[in-house]
């Protein structure tokens, strides 16, 4: 089952600029984490934010929560080449030991 | 030099065969879990394990078999029942809450 759904599928901008992508569940969360996956690659965890907080920061990474809403953003700020990637949102309920990920954004950088 | 090791990168099969995908990881971590990626789409969860001798079907666990006889080792065999077997394969484990992923081993079935 899916529970994230992000968007958009896929995202092209101009290198220096911000990109944000989004990221929407259907039930209570533990936790929302997001990742990053180079073609071919496995993924690297970038974040985790906790359901009872809004806002965090990693570097040139924020990522905002708002379980009202059931909804998550990440933004990278001031983009790179190598930021190109495909990311995702995963998420976990509470008592459950598995993370449930979404389809991704496959973001583009262009130099 | 601590991580997961998933071989090979690249395997090739015969319709109708077994064939075993192999995952290592020396974190001690206690759970392992292995995903599905298909082309273009996010991860998909065939099975995991959370302590040594016990694991539990994920969302797409029908065609596939595990064993968790080490806590270091979590092998993944895609049966001849399988239907649709060629796709990309992670493996990851986690600590508490993030999980940390192997490189994948993508599977071609001809």
């Amino acid at each position: 089952s899916q529970q994230g759904e992000e968007d958009p599928q896929a995202l092209s901008i101009q290198e220096g600029e911000n990109a944000t992508m989004n990221c929407s569940y259907k039930t209570s969360i533990n936790n929302l984490q997001w990742y990053r996956q180079n073609s071919g690659r496995g993924l690297v965890h970038l974040i985790l934010i906790r359901s009872n907080e809004r806002e965090k920061h990693s570097g040139r990474l924020r990522v905002t929560l708002d379980t009202s809403k059931k909804s998550s953003s990440l933004l990278i700020t001031a983009s790179r080449a190598a930021d190109t990637a495909s990311y995702f949102c995963a998420t976990d309920t509470l008592g459950a030991q598995k993370l449930v990920f979404g389809q991704g954004t496959r973001l583009t950088i262009n130099p | 030099d601590g991580g997961i090791t998933q071989s090979p990168k690249y395997l090739f099969r015969k319709e109708g065969q077994n064939v075993t995908l192999s995952c290592e990881q020396n974190l001690n971590h206690d759970a392992m879990y292995w995903y599905r990626q298909d082309p273009g789409q996010g991860l998909r969860l065939i099975y995991y394990s959370q302590i040594v001798n016990d694991f539990q079907k994920g969302d797409i666990a029908e065609g596939y078999s595990v064993s968790r006889e080490k806590k270091e080792s979590f092998p993944l065999t895609v049966t001849s029942a399988q239907k649709n077997p060629t796709a990309f394969y992670l493996c990851a484990s986690s600590g508490r809450y993030e999980q940390y992923f192997g490189p994948g081993t993508r599977l071609t079935v001809t």
